[in-house]
């Protein structure tokens, strides 16, 4: 059974330009969730997704958002970007959330300069 | 306020000194706690989970344990390999929000 992918693995922008993150979940998992990783705040949780409706959302400013397709799949973007958001960020899915066991994907290096 | 705390941060081992982490959890009504473990750059990999006080589950040289107010992962006779960032992280209270510790930082020394 393939993994969670996420696309792309590595990306370099700058401040104030927008980016689109993508991921596609294990086959028959219905929720995604997005994470932030740094090395000072470790993972911080973005939103999670489950039938293309948010059901939370963590603490962060409404320049980042997400969507769901009907496929599961899932894309996050940050617009106006800041020198801050320079992270690791890691999409997991499950089968339904709450208590299910969540599988990660390899992350999408973005790097803002 | 739902929280994860892991102990220690960093530790080093020699291979074969058998030694456990610590994540300790307050949270209402436990739904899970799982471990991870992640190397540098790449994703978590699912390890462990957990439901019940009393409950453990092994893997190779990896053993958790959960209590009602912390989870013990114990690594029997390491090897370098193991060497790795361990998290922990629990479902918060009524949300499909997981929260994760900080981690664990091991280093394995041959």
């Amino acid at each position: 059974k393939a993994g969670v992918t996420q696309t792309p693995r590595y990306l370099i922008k700058t401040r104030g330009q927008q980016v689109t993150l993508s991921c596609s979940p294990i086959s028959g998992h219905r929720s995604v969730s997005w994470y932030q990783q740094t090395p000072g705040q470790g993972l911080q949780f973005l939103f999670e997704y489950f039938s293309e409706t948010q059901r939370n959302k963590g603490n962060f400013p409404g320049r980042f958002s997400g969507r769901q397709f009907s496929n599961s799949r899932s894309e996050m973007n940050v617009s106006t970007l800041e020198l801050g958001d320079s992270a690791l960020y890691l999409c997991a899915s499950s089968l339904a959330g709450a208590t299910d066991t969540q599988y990660f994907g390899p992350g999408t290096r973005l790097t803002v300069l | 306020e739902d929280q994860v705390t892991q102990s220690p941060e960093a530790l080093r081992l020699q291979e074969g000194e058998s030694s456990s982490l610590n994540c300790s959890y307050t949270v209402s009504g436990l739904r899970g706690l799982f471990w991870y473990r992640q190397d540098p750059g790449k994703g978590p990999e699912f390890l462990f989970t957990l439901y019940s006080a009393g409950e453990e589950k092994e893997k190779e040289r990896l053993k958790a344990t959960l209590t009602k107010k912390e989870s013990f992962l114990h690594i029997t006779a390491p090897k370098p390999e193991d060497s790795a960032t361990y998290l922990c992280a629990v479902p918060c209270s009524g949300t499909y929000k997981y929260i994760f510790g900080t981690g664990t930082r091991l280093k394995v020394l041959a």
